[in-house]
């Protein structure tokens, strides 16, 4: 257990909805990591967040936005959602920028 | 931009042997760190091994050993004394220097390792 939690662990959902994926970083982590990993691209950065601030940014679609709240949670909103978005969606979280990242368990997104 | 390359999808090796992971990268930087990520089934990322471009010393972590080469730009991962529990996909890993690009890292395309009892 990395301490790094994601919820919900599975998401199955349609075309053209829009779902929020939460991640809680471990305790004392102030970076949050945002990675898809699917079939086709692999695993691929979308985000980054420090202490609530955007700090580098990824191949991320601009349906896709992220924030990082005063408690250090984060979540991934994923909207217009097309087929093509099914994927494991992961977060790591880190003490600081160039810490080592523990990565959570993952959010497995299915659109059908 | 930087690139991570992984030219064996698949690799075998038998229990108690010896297996070599083969990753190049394309980098303009001269202050990077490189990573290997071991996902298991569980799909859970851990971090095998990690290896400062600085660093002249290869990294070496119990059973699993770099083989890092920065002129070359390859950075090759070596199991020793295989264990049915390292089958999984290995993932090679990139990430620039901390005053550059933050922290994200860059992976590879992976290398599915079985191991045969």
């Amino acid at each position: 257990d990395s301490g790094v939690t994601q919820t919900p662990k599975h998401l199955i959902t349609a075309t053209g909805q829009r779902v929020t994926l939460r991640c809680s970083p471990r305790s004392g982590d102030l970076s949050v990591y945002w990675y898809q990993q699917s079939l086709d691209q692999g695993l691929q950065f979308l985000i980054q967040y420090y202490n609530g601030e955007e700090r580098a940014k990824g191949n991320i679609l601009e349906r896709f936005s992220a924030q990082q709240f005063p408690d250090l949670h984060s979540e991934l909103n994923l909207s217009s959602l097309e087929l093509g978005d099914s994927a494991l969606y992961f977060c790591a979280s880190s003490l600081g920028i160039y810490n080592e990242q523990f990565f959570g368990p993952g959010t497995r997104l299915t659109v059908l | 931009a930087q690139t991570v390359t992984q030219s064996q999808p698949e690799m075998s090796v038998q229990e108690a042997e010896t297996v070599t992971l083969s990753c190049t990268y394309d980098t303009s930087e001269s202050d990077y760190y490189l990573f290997w990520y071991k996902q298991p089934p569980s799909r859970q990322m851990i971090l095998v091994i990690r290896q400062e471009a600085y660093k002249q010393q290869n990294a070496t972590e119990n059973r699993f050993s770099v083989n890092f080469q920065k002129a070359a730009k390859s950075f090759s991962l070596k199991i020793s004394d295989s264990q049915l529990g390292d089958a999984a996909m290995y993932f090679c890993a990139y990430r620039s220097a901390p005053y550059n690009q933050g922290g994200k890292l860059i992976f590879g395309q992976g290398t599915e390792l079985s191991v045969k009892p």
